[in-house]
């Protein structure tokens, strides 16, 4: 069974840091795309990022380019997003899913940028 | 950016009825390979959102024959032949075909 894992979220001031991660598990980890995608509190979702199989390429939505990072260890069965320079508009759960087009998600973590 | 338009916003119907949601790209999305990447996913209240139909009208494993998804171009549809109570949720369309990816905005369907 697929299963999708998110940790690493939390409170963070403006212009602050965090790294989200997600431990997968029972696929084979490196035959997949992975993304990351986002919901403000009561808003609808957003696509935030993907990375190929190998890591080799990524794409990264306009609203975040220059300040995130997506990146995955296959050697740790593992999918990350580094943060950098957060505003209080990236507040959101940020949800971990397989493929480029979403299959399965995880259980999302919580980001709340605030003073 | 293609932008994805769901009406209707808000959907009341009642269990047993059918329901319909629809969703309209501002651009085509025939992907160069033939294929066109629209995909529709629901999310009941308090969970993660679950993907029922991708590429237009292929259910995922798991989802209710009662759902179906069918359109071409730019206009799609998403049916519930019969609505039951764990249907209840807001359903999202979501185009894949180019980047960034986009998704509607959502349709709220609750029982009368």
């Amino acid at each position: 069974e697929v299963h999708l894992v998110e940790s690493g979220g939390g409170l963070v001031q403006p212009g602050g840091s965090l790294r989200l991660s997600c431990a997968a598990s029972g696929f084979t980890f490196n035959n997949y795309w992975m993304s990351w995608v986002r919901q403000a509190p009561g808003k609808g979702l957003e696509w935030v990022a993907n990375i190929n199989k190998d890591g080799s390429e990524k794409f990264h939505v306009d609203s975040v380019k220059g300040r995130f990072t997506i990146s995955r260890d296959n050697t740790k069965n593992s999918l990350y997003l580094q943060m950098n320079s957060l505003r209080v508009e990236d507040t959101a759960v940020y949800y971990c899913a397989r493929t480029y087009h979403f299959d399965y998600w995880g259980q999302g973590a919580l980001v709340t940028v605030s003073s | 950016d293609v932008v994805m338009t769901q009406s209707p916003l808000s959907l009341p119907v009642t269990l047993g009825q059918p329901a319909s949601v629809s969703c309209r790209s501002s651009q085509s999305l025939v992907h160069s390979d033939g294929n066109t990447y629209l995909s529709w996913f629901q999310q009941r209240p308090g969970q993660s959102p679950r993907r029922l139909i991708y590429k237009v009208s292929n259910r995922d494993s798991g989802v209710p024959d009662r759902f179906s998804g069918s359109g071409s171009g730019t206009d799609f549809t998403l049916k519930i032949s019969r609505v039951e109570a764990e249907d209840v949720g807001v359903y999202y369309c979501m185009q894949g075909t180019q980047r960034p990816l986009t998704f509607g905005g959502g349709t709220k369907v609750e029982i009368k």
